[in-house]
């Protein structure tokens, strides 16, 4: 039984575009809800994070929007540029061994 | 600035060779983690300990892989004898949990593993 569900596999957007990116997951449970990017040759890094008890959280030209009832969170990535091309990872989080589960990636390329 | 380390950093052994992984996880973290990352499965839970003490393993194959934390410095990964299909990259990660809660993971830069 898949916990986690990400879409899109790949993404390629023109610089300066609007990279979007979305988790599902089925574990109510789940209090955390993490980005982690990764760059070649390196590990997954936290890129940011939000709680349940808000539906949005900025930093930067990274934002998360949380929708709670639909159990799905997804990373907006605005005026993206080609520093930005990376794997993004989604990793909702909580109690238990389920909670360690990681989506399938999203190899995001971003064009100058 | 703290860093989850990794040795080594690279390795190329032969099929049948035992080969150990080792990890050192981030000053006053209390949880190791250690995954497994190929581009068909792409990150694998492979087994996590709490304050030394191991709470999951079921994602190792427990016949020929082991996982140890010997003190709070240093977390291994084990596998006897290594196979073809192992060839991956291996990732440690570190995190502190609090109230039972998972919190963000600190990942080291990986040992990258090919077995002939």
């Amino acid at each position: 039984q898949q916990q986690v569900k990400q879409s899109p596999q790949s993404l390629i957007v023109q610089k300066g575009g609007i990279s979007i990116i979305n988790c599902a997951y089925e574990n109510t449970a789940f209090d955390y809800f993490p980005w982690y990017q990764q760059f070649p040759g390196k590990g997954p890094a936290l890129l940011i994070a939000i709680r349940p008890d808000v539906s949005e959280k900025k930093e930067g030209r990274f934002t998360i929007s949380f929708n709670k009832s639909a159990k799905q969170f997804s990373l907006h990535i605005m005026d993206s540029q080609p520093g930005d091309s990376a794997t993004y990872f989604c990793s909702p989080g909580g109690t238990g061994r389920r909670a360690l589960t990681f989506g399938s990636g999203t190899r995001l390329q971003v064009q100058p | 600035d703290a860093r989850v380390t990794q040795t080594p950093r690279h390795k190329v052994t032969e099929m049948g060779q035992e080969v150990t992984m080792r990890c050192q996880p981030i000053l006053g973290h209390n949880t190791v983690f250690w995954y497994r990352q190929t581009m068909m499965q792409g990150l694998e839970l492979l087994a996590y300990f709490r304050n030394r003490a191991p709470l999951d393993d079921s994602g190792m194959p427990k016949d020929r892989f082991s996982a140890e934390m010997p003190d709070a410095t240093l977390a291994t990964l084990k596998i006897q004898p290594s196979e073809p299909r192992d060839s991956a990259v291996y990732f440690c990660a570190s995190g502190l949990v609090l109230r039972g809660s998972q919190e963000t993971q600190y990942f080291g830069p990986g040992t990258r593993l090919l077995v002939l």
